[in-house]
């Protein structure tokens, strides 16, 4: 079946600082992409939609400036977390559509990111 | 922003029963509802699939039923293992050039050996 694959799978970084996590689909091409958020025990929450070669779709109370997505690629997609701080800490997943018609969707593994 | 204190709901069964796992969904416009299956420290896995013009879909020892009046969706698990422990979301997508995917608030399935 179809991969996504995330990496990095976890990081630890200090406040202020920027994370870049990447998102690829390893046998198919994907002109879209999501990021999802999850907190612990809680479920996931879309943060925005990623297409190639647009701007990212974002939802109501995402700061697009803070979560900087760039879709480069038909099988990468970037999540940026710019001066991340310690509410920033949490599960971020990737999930990307195959094309065509009744496409299927497939989730990355997740990253799990601490800031210090 | 993020509900403070929010806790799974949690289910706990006997290896050898039967689970239901339950879920309101809000959108009657959503094309398909999905149930995944999340591990601990993983990315979601995807269960069971069921469209909207259905009221049941059976796979391997997995039911879901979806009863639109009500906008209510259930998983039923058949002979319940301890691998079957994790949480468990169901999900509304919608398609038609506009892909959107609405995870619910998910159950914990423990399973007592």
């Amino acid at each position: 079946g179809a991969v996504v694959s995330q990496h990095p799978s976890r990081v630890i970084c200090k406040s202020g600082t920027s994370v870049k996590i990447e998102c690829r689909s390893l046998d198919f091409q994907a002109t879209t992409m999501f990021w999802y958020r999850q907190f612990p025990k809680q479920s996931l929450m879309l943060m925005a939609t990623s297409n190639e070669g647009s701007k990212a779709t974002y939802e109501q109370g995402v700061e697009k400036d803070k979560f900087l997505i760039n879709h480069a690629s038909l099988t990468l997609s970037t999540l940026t977390v710019t001066s991340a701080h310690p509410e920033d800490s949490s599960f971020y997943i990737c999930s990307a559509i195959t094309g065509g018609a009744g496409g299927e969707l497939f989730f990355g593994e997740g990253s799990r990111l601490t800031v210090l | 922003g993020e509900s403070v204190g929010l806790h799974l709901p949690t289910l706990s069964v006997q290896e050898g029963d039967n689970s239901i796992i339950n879920c309101a969904y809000s959108n009657s416009a959503s094309d398909y509802f999905i149930w995944y299956k999340q591990e601990s420290g993983k990315g979601p896995q995807f269960i069971i699939d069921i469209r909207s013009n259905m009221d049941k879909r059976q796979g391997q020892r997995v039911t879901v039923l979806l009863n639109k009046t009500v906008k209510h969706l259930s998983l039923q698990i058949a002979a319940t293992q301890p691998g079957d422990s994790a949480v468990y979301f169901c999900a509304e997508f919608r398609g038609a050039g506009s892909y959107q995917l609405t995870f619910g608030k998910g159950t914990k399935l423990s399973v007592i050996p």
